[in-house]
Parts: structure tokens; sequence; C-alpha cells
């Protein structure tokens, strides 16, 4: 059973903080990892992927991966309340050339 | 760039009726489908994989007869949900892959049966 694990949350950080969220997934031949952000009634959005370990950074937004240790983590810098969602993380299930596993999600929450 | 239509946005509709809904890869051709389902406060649990020209592939406890999926060419894949339910109400959401590349996903449809 491959899984990917997630904090459910709600986690809370004021508006200007850092939002650090977490994964873990079980599937060590996983090579894609994604993350998405799905906004309530509305469906995922990619914002990160990233594929060998080490940090990318897009804007605001830093992904890191350890693949010995099998956990990926999303950094949201100068968090805004727009950035209140929740966070699915998504790793590729090995063998495959796109099918995704997912994590429950983290609720985000940024208070003013 | 990675644009996914999907429609319509709502159904609501009695039970016994079927719903279609289709989804449309705009400005890529998209080699695999996945249809997804999302309950309140859940996860997405991935009902299907289509690819163009073969039969879905279906996530254990998916019943083909009751979804079926056609992926008619490298743009479009449809969902139909057969003799709907109350029990089928649910967030449905398609999502479209070029070989290589992330998930991008339609924007859902709601299903209400009533």
């Amino acid at each position: 059973q491959k899984e990917v694990e997630q904090n459910s949350g709600p986690l809370s950080v004021p508006e200007g903080a850092i939002a650090s969220l977490n994964c873990t997934y079980s599937d060590r031949g996983s090579q894609s990892f994604f993350w998405y952000r799905q906004y309530s009634g509305k469906s995922p959005e990619l914002i990160m992927s990233i594929y060998s370990n080490g940090d990318k950074e897009d804007g605001r937004f830093t992904a890191q991966l350890n693949k010995a240790s099998q956990y990926v983590s999303l950094l949201i810098r100068d968090s805004q309340p727009s950035d209140s969602a929740t966070y699915l993380c998504a790793v590729n299930e090995a063998g495959t050339a796109s099918k995704l596993t997912f994590g429950t999600g983290t609720r985000l929450q940024v208070t003013l | 760039g990675a644009v996914v239509s999907q429609h319509p946005s709502r159904v609501i509709c009695k039970s016994g009726t079927s719903v279609k809904i289709e989804c449309r890869s705009l400005d890529f051709q998209a080699t695999t489908m996945f249809w997804y389902r999302q309950f309140p406060k859940q996860s997405l649990m991935l009902m299907a994989t289509s690819n163009e020209g073969s039969k879905a592939t279906y996530e254990q406890g998916v019943e083909k007869d009751k979804f079926l999926i056609n992926h008619a060419s490298l743009t479009l894949s449809t969902l139909t949900v057969t003799s709907a339910h109350p029990e089928d109400s649910s967030f449905y959401i398609c999502s479209a892959v070029d070989r290589g590349q992330p998930q991008h996903f339609g924007d859902g449809t709601r299903l209400s049966i009533l």
C-alpha cells in the first residue's frame, strides 16, 4: 500500500511569517513530487514540482526533497491571507509515468 | 499553458439519471487523463486512468459498469455516471497529463443526486 502522509492541520501562521508544510511517503521508487493548492470548493492547482534532492525555489515557495528520508516539504515565505487553503502533497507511483498518490492535505490558515 | 476544461461545473438531477461529464485539454495533447472523486473534507480518490484509444483502468472498488469512461481523442475524455443515486453525489475532478509532465486539473463537477 503506497502511502503519502501529511498532518491535516489546521496550521495557523500570522501574515508575513513562514509556513512550513511537511509530507512523507512510503514508495522508495517514487521519482516525482508535487505540491498542489486547493481552495475550498475548487479543484487542485499545481504550485510546485520537484524531482531531485535539495531545494527548489519559485517566488515565495520553496520545495525541499530528501529521498533518503522519504520526505518532501513546502515552505511559503511572507505568508498572505490568500495562501489560506489546503495543500496536497502528491507523489508519483514508481513504474508509472504520471499516476499520483495524494496525501490527505494540510489546511493552512494565515491570520491577520 | 496546460489548461484543462471540465464541463458541466454543477449538475443537480433526479435519482436514476445518467450524467455525462466532459474533460478537455485545451492547449496540449493529453496522453493520459485521470478521473477523481472527492467527498467533503477528504482527499482526492483516483477512480480510473484513461488513455486515448484504449480501455480505462479502474481502481479497486470502482464499478466500471457504473462509471463509464471514454477517451475518444487526445484532447477529450468523458465520464458517465450511469443510473446515479444519492450516494454518487460528490465532487468529480479530471486531470490531464502530457507525457512526463505534471497533472493539471479541470475545475471539477459538483454532482448532486436528489
